[in-house]
């Protein structure tokens, strides 16, 4: 079976562009997270969606940033336009959690932005 | 707010030895406890997820302990190699209150592993 699937895996841009990255997640994961790394640094959440539903989006920058999980599999994080300090690794992970249990954690291999 | 400290913050050994990596959470209203890798430029690989009801989990070299009374996670990394070089981060979930949960990223320990 195949992991959460992520791409671009990099992209370079210059700023003011618009950039999306897409993510799949494991079949019949609900939950549906997207990160931010930085370099030497530990991811950082952007956005929790359980099903269709962000329930979670406090620490999403919505003046340049939004996200979408439709139908409640995959997902496409947008960023426009791209300032010089959104140059990150941006990873998607799912699970399958449930009222009392998170679930295992499954992270893809990361969107890597350089933003020129 | 709940914090997860990893100690040591980097660590450099020959190759062969036996490694302990710690991970102390603040909270003991634990859930599960999943121990991750990450190589350079990639995402995270799942070593280890070890359940609030168990005690430990092994699989291959790599052995993981949860001690809840004392807020501690323990990875065991036997005969280490080259290739385990990375850095190992630990994932603490925790339920809301109200529903939802949150995770919360251990500050991580970089292991070089040299011939």
């Amino acid at each position: 079976e195949a992991g959460v699937v992520q791409s671009p895996r990099y992209k370079i841009i210059e700023k003011k562009q618009p950039v999306a990255f897409w993510c799949n997640p494991i079949s019949g994961h609900n939950t549906l997270y997207w990160y931010l790394q930085n370099l030497g640094q530990g991811p950082e959440l952007l956005i929790r969606y359980e099903n269709e539903e962000a329930v979670d989006d406090s620490q999403l920058p919505k003046d340049r940033f939004s996200a979408e999980r439709l139908k409640g599999v995959d997902s496409t994080l947008k960023i426009q336009p791209a300032e010089l300090g959104d140059s990150a690794v941006y990873l998607c992970a799912s699970s399958s959690a449930t009222s009392t249990d998170t679930g295992e954690l499954f992270f893809g291999e990361g969107s890597r932005l350089t933003v020129l | 707010k709940q914090e997860v400290t990893q100690i040591p913050a980097a660590l450099s050994v020959p190759e062969g030895e036996n490694l302990v990596l710690n991970c102390s959470f603040t909270d003991s209203a634990i859930y599960n406890l999943q121990w991750f890798r990450q190589d350079p430029g990639k995402g995270l690989t799942s070593l280890l997820l070890i359940q609030s009801s168990q005690r430990e989990q092994t699989s291959g070299r790599l052995n993981a302990s949860l001690d809840k009374s004392s807020g501690r996670s323990t990875l065991y990394i036997a005969a280490s190699q080259p290739g385990d070089s990375a850095t190992y981060l630990c994932v603490w979930p925790s339920i809301l209150t109200g529903g939802g949960n949150k995770l919360t990223f251990g500050t991580g320990t970089q292991l070089k592993v040299e011939l």
